[in-house]
């Protein structure tokens, strides 16, 4: 089973509207990141939490770690094309020898 | 640009083979991490090297082999290659391996026939 679930796999938004994807782990995570990547491309850092209950923001994309450091949110607000792309979250899981693991992404599709 | 090189773009050979692929990590950066993505698969942490050790590792194949040289580049081999091996083949940087975000390039697209 996949240890770091992102939901949605996909979404489709009108331009404009807001969006949250989620990350959701089944153990207490040490690092949240989330990068973006269009496809067959490198993936962008965006945004690392740490703290349980952060919060960070860049532009329009905001990212939450919640207090229980096993679940994170990235929010759009008033999405624009250029958000459109495959939305990764990565994780240091406690107590494993991996380092940095993956979801299997979310592609977002933003319609015009 | 996310300052980390990987060469070469695109890879195409046929089963059997062996081929090896090359990273430059970000200036200064000490530890590198290799990472397979496939459609299914979604990206697979491979190997992590740490200022020329072996730190990290996930489920690499017995047939994938991995070093990080003192100039601090790194490279992963791959050998006796099948159709499955076909990929994207992700190389990153980070400063220290302890959090801190990873910096990747822009991937290999290895292609086995």
């Amino acid at each position: 089973s996949q240890e770091l679930e992102q939901s949605p796999q996909s979404l489709i938004v009108q331009e404009g509207k807001n969006l949250t994807i989620n990350c959701t782990s089944s153990k207490t995570l040490y690092g949240l990141y989330w990068y973006k990547q269009k496809y067959g491309e490198g993936l962008i850092f965006l945004m690392m939490l740490q703290k349980g209950g952060e919060e960070k923001s860049h532009e329009k994309i905001t990212a939450k770690l919640d207090e229980k450091k096993q679940q994170s949110s990235l929010h759009i607000t008033a999405s624009q094309p250029s958000h459109a792309g495959i939305y990764l979250c990565g994780a240091d899981i406690m107590n494993r020898d991996d380092k940095i693991i993956f979801g299997k992404g979310t592609r977002l599709h933003i319609l015009p | 640009d996310s300052g980390v090189t990987q060469t070469p773009k695109h890879l195409i050979t046929a089963t059997g083979q062996r081929v090896t692929l090359r990273c430059s990590p970000r200036s200064g950066d000490l530890s590198v991490y290799w990472y397979q993505q496939s459609l299914d698969q979604g990206l697979q942490f491979l190997i992590q090297y740490y200022n020329g050790e072996e730190r990290a590792k996930g489920n690499i194949l017995e047939r994938f082999s991995a070093q990080q040289f003192p100039d601090l580049h790194s490279e992963l081999n791959l050998s006796s290659l099948e159709l499955g091996d076909s990929a994207l083949y992700f190389c990153a940087s980070s400063l220290t391996g302890d959090n801190s975000p990873l910096h990747f390039g822009n991937g290999t697209r290895l292609t086995v026939t």
